[in-house]
């Protein structure tokens, strides 16, 4: 069946550091892929996505690119923030039906 | 634009017990998702709805697990009788439209304890 791996947190990074969480996906047919955080305290709230190979999702300075050759979809920052801290999922979506299918999520925790 | 409402935000309960949990959609949107996330795990799906009528429930434990939404819109997920497996955050989600993909948006949760 359809599955998403990500890399083992915690992650611990220094302020300004290079971010990057592996995640990879099996599937059948052609996903959707997403990337998901969740603040301390706060619900699961979209962060980026890309719906077809080679796309790349953008959005507060973090990027993806699906890669359908690697079955990979990699979180990368280039320069993180303590407010970065949170738990990051990945997930494949359904084309058919919308489920998404998570991984397990990683914590990120950023040090001043 | 308000967000996708849960109630309780949290609940204890004891093993054998039964439990409902509520959730309001975004409105106007079609697509509502209940998922289960155990601690230390990804969401699960257990149910999804479009409009008044079940697209995928195939990971929802019927023996105990039951869910309606009436209206196409609320919808309850109800758990009889509870086991001490079942402590985990029950997330509802919504989305726009019945073409996918399309994003999810979630609400903050039910934190379920069985004791």
């Amino acid at each position: 069946g359809n599955s998403v791996t990500q890399m083992e947190g915690p992650v611990t990074l220094s302020e300004e550091a290079f971010l990057t969480i592996n995640c990879t996906y099996t599937a059948t047919g052609y996903p959707s892929l997403f990337w998901y955080v969740q603040y301390p305290g706060e619900g699961l709230q979209l962060l980026l996505k890309a719906t077809k190979a080679d796309d790349k999702g953008s959005n507060k300075g973090f990027e993806a690119t699906y890669r359908k050759e690697t079955t990979s979809f990699h979180l990368e920052k280039g320069s993180v923030q303590v407010s970065d801290s949170a738990v990051y999922f990945c997930a494949s979506g359904s084309s058919n039906t919308g489920k998404l299918i998570f991984g397990q999520g990683t914590t990120l925790q950023v040090k001043p | 634009e308000a967000g996708v409402a849960q109630s309780p935000r949290y609940k204890i309960i004891e093993k054998r017990q039964s439990v409902a949990f509520w959730c309001n959609p975004i409105s106007g949107h079609a697509t509502l998702y209940w998922y289960q996330q155990i601690l230390g795990q990804g969401p699960k799906l257990l149910i999804q709805f479009q409009n008044n009528g079940v697209v995928d429930d195939s990971q929802l434990p019927k023996d105990r697990f039951s869910a309606e939404r009436l209206k196409g819109v609320d919808s309850t997920l109800k758990i009889q009788p509870a086991k001490l497996e079942d402590s985990a955050v029950y997330l509802c989600a919504s989305s726009f439209g019945t073409a996918f993909p399309d994003t999810q948006y979630f609400g903050p949760g039910t934190r379920l304890t069985v004791l």
